[in-house]
């Protein structure tokens, strides 16, 4: 079954702190790849995007995440985290292939930062 | 640009009664529509894509009868939950996508409780 693997559910950093979420998915062929972030009581926000062309993408705030095909993934990262990038972080795919073209959300990571 | 709003953002209504979410895309026109629900401090789960003119698709597991979905026009869809139960209490996302797009603009959500 098609399926987004999000690895950590629940990650606490203080401020400047290195940041890196996993994200792994099961679709083969091609695929549009989102990181989105809710923020608490807020809805959700594309933080940035990839469909094709240079694997690594920024994104806004200072994130950005690298596709790697051969291991089917897309982490985020971001260098220096701070007190108000604690929030949910979804990894979230839409595949091609056979007219499949749903979204679909891995389970979520929620990040604390600590002052 | 790119606006989806959602109505209304909550919602409390009595076990039996039906209850009607709106979603629009207030500045460009959605071909395609999507539903999500969301549990608390779950994942997005896709209940059902809805293309202009059309009937919807559901996801496996997700009743057609007691979610129906309208999708009458390029800017709006609706979301009915007939005779609801306190199970159904869950917050409800739109989704809202222009034909030929890849990319998802998402409402704020409504916050359905039922008592």
């Amino acid at each position: 079954a098609q399926s987004v693997s999000q690895h950590n559910h629940h990650v606490i950093l203080s401020e400047a702190a290195s940041l890196e979420l996993g994200c792994n998915y099961s679709y083969g062929g091609t695929v549009n790849l989102f990181w989105y972030v809710q923020y608490p009581g807020q809805h959700l926000q594309l933080l940035l995007k990839y469909f094709s062309g240079d694997p690594l993408v920024k994104g806004i705030k200072g994130f950005e995440a690298e596709f790697i095909k051969s291991k089917f993934s897309f982490n985020l990262r971001k260098p220096s985290v701070q007190w108000s990038d604690t929030a949910e972080y979804f990894c979230a795919v839409k595949s091609f292939s056979g007219g499949y073209n749903k979204l679909i959300f891995g389970a979520g990571t929620r990040l604390a930062v600590h002052p | 640009g790119a606006v989806v709003s959602q109505h209304p953002s909550w919602v409390i209504c009595k076990s039996g009664t039906s209850v009607k979410i709106e979603c629009r895309s207030l500045d460009f026109q959605a071909t395609t529509m999507f539903w999500y629900r969301q549990f608390p401090k779950q994942s997005l789960m896709l209940m059902a894509t809805s293309n202009e003119g059309s009937k919807a698709t559901y996801e496996q597991g997700v009743e057609k009868d007691k979610f129906l979905i309208n999708h009458a026009s390029l800017t709006l869809s609706t979301l009915t939950v007939t005779s609801a139960h306190p199970e159904d209490s869950s917050f409800y996302i739109c989704s809202a996508m222009t034909g030929g797009g890849y990319e998802q603009y998402f409402g704020p959500g409504t916050r359905l409780t039922v008592t």
